[in-house]
């Protein structure tokens, strides 16, 4: 069983389109996050949600909208697609403990390149 | 805010030689610790974490990391690495409590000569 998984894996588009990434986590998890990797492999945080409320909005245009239906699930929206959208985004999810302990789990990945 | 270094952007070995990779973070107060690995193509593995106790943490695949306070460093051995250890290793640190974020360092690049 996957953990935590996205949809879809590849997406192509181009400049100006709208387009959807959806993820769902099975872990019971009550905190989930979206992550932006560029070509040079930095990672780095753009939202996190837990139990559907925002609790993280990083430095991000404000084409980007995340939607959290239900705690196990997470997608996001982007607008208005530009050039330097083209990324890899990860979905991850967590549980934090009463002392604190806390480990992210990852998605595999959606490669967006825009044309 | 919290920040973490990888001081090594690139590490290129043969195989069966020891592997140590070096993390440093900022950070004036108790930090949850990890070690990802993220294979070609790949999404982000957990390979080991500290939260608290013995500061040596034992992770999967014989990886081993070492939490030194006094030096805020957190690195990453192997004894004898393999082919199939090629991949990109990102550090990164987490506080315990309030919304904080998880912090990345900017990862290396490990490349293994057979």
């Amino acid at each position: 069983d996957t953990a935590v998984s996205q949809t879809p894996k590849y997406l192509v588009t181009q400049m100006g389109n709208d387009k959807s990434i959806k993820c769902e986590q099975n872990l019971g998890h009550d905190t989930m996050y979206w992550y932006k990797q560029d070509s040079k492999k930095f990672l780095k945080i753009m939202f996190s949600y837990n139990n559907k409320e925002l609790i993280i909005n990083e430095t991000v245009p404000n084409r980007f909208s995340p939607k959290s239906p239900d705690k196990a699930h997470l997608n996001l929206h982007i607008n208005s697609l530009e050039l330097g959208d083209s990324a890899v985004y990860f979905c991850a999810s967590s549980q934090r403990t009463s002392g604190g302990q806390e480990t992210q789990y990852f998605g595999p990945g959606t490669r967006l390149l825009v044309l | 805010a919290q920040s973490v270094s990888q001081h090594n952007h690139h590490v290129i070995l043969s195989e069966a030689a020891s592997l140590e990779l070096g993390c440093n973070y900022s950070y004036g107060g108790t930090v949850n610790l990890f070690w990802y690995v993220q294979y070609p193509g790949q999404h982000l593995q957990l390979l080991l974490k500290y939260f608290s106790g013995d500061p040596l943490v034992k992770g999967i695949k014989g990886f081993e990391a070492e939490f030194i306070k006094s030096k805020f460093s957190f690195n990453l051995r192997k004894p004898s690495v393999q082919w199939s250890d090629t991949a990109e290793y990102f550090c990164a640190v987490l506080p315990p409590f309030g919304n904080e974020k998880l912090t990345f360092g900017t990862g290396t690049r490990l490349t293994i000569i057979p």
